[in-house]
């Protein structure tokens, strides 16, 4: 089984709310990633973790505030956004890499 | 630094006819490269990849790619495409520090 769950699948938000977004892997998979990605353009790379330790932040503004609680969970907690964070966010998970990623269908994020 | 390049943004091709998508590398050391494939409003699929060893690679739904080092490309490919294969296809490439870096996407477009 190669799959990652993502939750909620839409949201909508105001730029004063806070919100979460929820993903969740049962491969027994080391790493974990968020990814923006803007219409037609590729995957942007935000966070990355390793065994459940915050690896790899990509000069991500700290609105967007990342959570390992475990090893199979990873959350991403929003707060203040602007309307220019709109866009899908992907998790995906990985063994150690240069593993495969595996994706999850993502979360389709508006911000009014 | 580690890059792919896809030349194509967008190929045409009729049912049943073959496909190629091109996908060409710029890395240092040995290239650990994928090819991911996207439908509208959904994450991220993962086809094939190459890590190391045969030069021709199978992978999901009938695609293959072939690894060339002399013309540092890894261009996808099927024999016979289906409507079905119409999508967005990103070739990507780790860098060895945890990260995938992305293609800018090819749309394909298969007519019946």
């Amino acid at each position: 089984d190669t799959e990652v769950t993502q939750t909620p699948k839409h949201l909508v938000m105001g730029m004063t709310n806070k919100k979460s977004l929820k993903c969740e892997q049962h491969m027994g998979h080391r790493a974990m990633y968020w990814y923006k990605q803007k219409a037609k353009k590729p995957p942007e790379l935000m966070f990355v973790y390793s065994y459940e330790k915050l690896s790899i932040n990509e000069s991500v503004p700290s609105r967007f505030s990342p959570e390992c609680p475990n090893s199979s969970l990873l959350n991403l907690h929003l707060h203040a956004l602007q309307p220019e964070d709109s866009a899908l966010y992907l998790c995906a998970s990985s063994q150690d890499p240069p593993d495969t990623q595996y994706f999850g269908p993502g979360t389709r994020l508006t911000v009014l | 630094a580690q890059s792919v390049a896809q030349p194509e943004d967008q190929v045409n091709v009729a049912e049943g006819n073959p496909l190629t998508v091109k996908c060409t590398y710029s890395v240092s050391g040995n290239p650990y490269l994928f090819w991911y494939v996207q439908y509208p409003n959904r994450g991220l699929q993962f086809l094939l990849k190459y890590i190391t060893g045969d030069n021709l690679v199978k992978g999901s739904y009938g695609f293959e790619a072939e690894f060339n080092k002399s013309q540092t490309s890894f261009h996808l490919k099927k024999p016979s495409a289906l409507v079905s294969d119409s999508a967005l296809y990103f070739c990507a490439v780790d860098t060895g520090f945890q990260k995938l870096v992305f293609g800018t996407g090819t749309r394909l477009l298969v007519s019946p």
